[in-house]
């Protein structure tokens, strides 16, 4: 079975500095990984998608996570992060099962955005 | 295009109150997920299901809940008797065949 780990519950960035978040995921073949952003009271929005071909995947609102295989790791990144950024932060993996993937969460990080 | 809907936003039930909470999915996606996440936790996993059936139950409690996709109409996820274990923020998520979940903005049930 597939499982998910993101070790930052909470991380503080000041606005307009660079930004990752760690992800580590465990499953015995090539994963689908996601990221998605929740903010405060609301659903969850899909940030970006890895499910083949090139490892460095952009998504929307400036972010970009690169998936790396020998490290069981899918990082999401944003160069410069704008007060708006501040939210919950959840990577997902999916895992064909069958005829659909399950999905599994990690327990998510929360981010704060300094002025 | 309409994203995926559920209604009610905010349900508060007393205890031992039923609670339904529906989910319409996005047009043309015939997948349809239901999660819950209680306070300060990540998003589990509870029933998988496609028009008239339940594919995966998996994380569903065994007793009081339950949930159908019947084939007109959203699906509902039905809480019985509801505790106040039960509060939490519930979402419905929905996907075309093994493709990416979109979810939908949750209930937040709220048991008195």
């Amino acid at each position: 079975a597939q499982s998910v780990t993101q070790p930052d519950i909470h991380i503080t960035v000041s606005e307009g500095a660079s930004l990752e978040l760690r992800c580590n995921y465990s499953y015995g073949a090539t994963p689908y990984l996601f990221w998605y952003v929740q903010s405060p009271g609301q659903g969850l929005q899909l940030l970006l998608k890895y499910f083949s071909g090139d490892t460095l995947v952009q998504g929307i609102k400036g972010f970009e996570a690169e998936f790396k295989r020998s490290q069981s790791s899918f990082n999401l990144r944003k160069p410069s992060v704008h007060w708006s950024d501040a939210a919950e932060y959840f990577c997902a993996v999916g895992a064909r099962k069958t005829s659909y993937d399950k999905v599994i969460f990690g327990p998510g990080t929360s981010l704060s955005v300094i002025p | 295009n309409a994203g995926v809907m559920q209604n009610p936003r905010h349900l508060v039930r007393r205890r031992g109150q039923e609670a339904r909470l529906r989910c319409s999915p996005m047009k043309g996606h015939s997948h349809v997920y239901w999660y819950r996440q209680l306070p300060e936790e990540g998003l589990k996993f509870m029933v998988y299901l496609q028009k008239e059936n339940i594919i995966d139950e998996s994380g569903m409690p065994k007793e009081r809940f339950s949930a159908e996709f019947p084939k007109e109409g959203p699906s509902i996820l039905r809480i019985q008797q509801v505790v106040r274990g039960d509060s939490a923020a519930y979402f419905c998520a929905s996907s075309t065949s093994g493709d990416t979940q979109y979810f939908g903005p949750g209930t937040r049930l709220t048991v008195l």
